[in-house]
């Protein structure tokens, strides 16, 4: 079964500090994973995904297969980061185009 | 950029009454997806629906639900006798093809009472 865990319901940083929201995953096969991000009251938007490997908003996220994580990572929080991350794994065998979300993750970034 | 569109943004409907959600996709993508969200719980895949067909669903897909894409432009999802539990948030994507990242819309916000 494929699964997606995200550990943190909230977490809360100060503007500056490092953030890193966590993201592990459950499958027998090789996933593809993304991370999205919904501001209040919009729509999901896509913020990274991993085949890519590149850095969105100072984002950035590796895959780790020993692990099986993929998290998030930014190395100076800004205030606009304030949203919910979502995590989010496609599976890569069977011909399936859904994905399997986590619960998400409130990111709070304080003044 | 061009963005998927949800009407309406929150629909309020009485306990076994038929609601449609729309939703215009991106042009020219292939895929259309439904996925919802209840309150405190996670993003649910609900189904996929490629070249005027369901392509894949889920569990939760049952026979009260339905897709179809009446004209070149619009998806709808169809719930044929809302029951409470399907109070949620909807929310439509497109994909431009086979492997590519869905985008999504705003989400329809669905309150059976």
């Amino acid at each position: 079964a494929q699964r997606v865990t995200q550990p943190e319901k909230l977490l809360s940083v100060f503007k500056g500090a490092p953030v890193e929201l966590k993201c592990n995953y459950s499958y027998s096969g090789s996933p593809e994973l993304f991370w999205y991000v919904q501001y209040s009251r919009q729509r999901l938007q896509l913020l990274l995904r991993h085949i890519s490997r590149e850095s969105i908003k100072g984002f950035t996220a590796d895959l780790n297969k020993g692990e099986t994580s993929f998290h998030l990572k930014k190395p100076f929080a800004q205030e606009e980061d304030s949203a919910m991350y979502y995590c989010a794994l496609r599976p890569t065998q069977g011909g399936s185009e859904k994905l399997v979300f986590g619960k998400g993750t409130k990111l709070t970034v304080n003044p | 950029e061009p963005e998927v569109t949800q009407t309406p943004s929150h629909q309020v409907t009485q306990m076994g009454q038929e609601v449609i959600l729309r939703c215009v996709p991106i042009s020219n993508h292939l895929y259309f997806y439904w996925y919802r969200q209840i309150l405190g719980q996670k993003v649910e895949f609900l189904v996929s629906f490629y070249n005027n067909e369901i392509s894949e669903k889920s569990e939760i897909f049952d026979d009260q639900f339905s897709v179809e894409r009446p004209d070149g432009s619009n998806f709808t999802l169809k719930i044929r006798s809302t029951k409470l539990e399907d109070s949620a948030m909807y929310f439509c994507a497109s994909s431009g093809d086979r492997g590519l990242v869905p985008y999504f819309g705003a989400g329809t916000r669905l309150s059976v009472l």
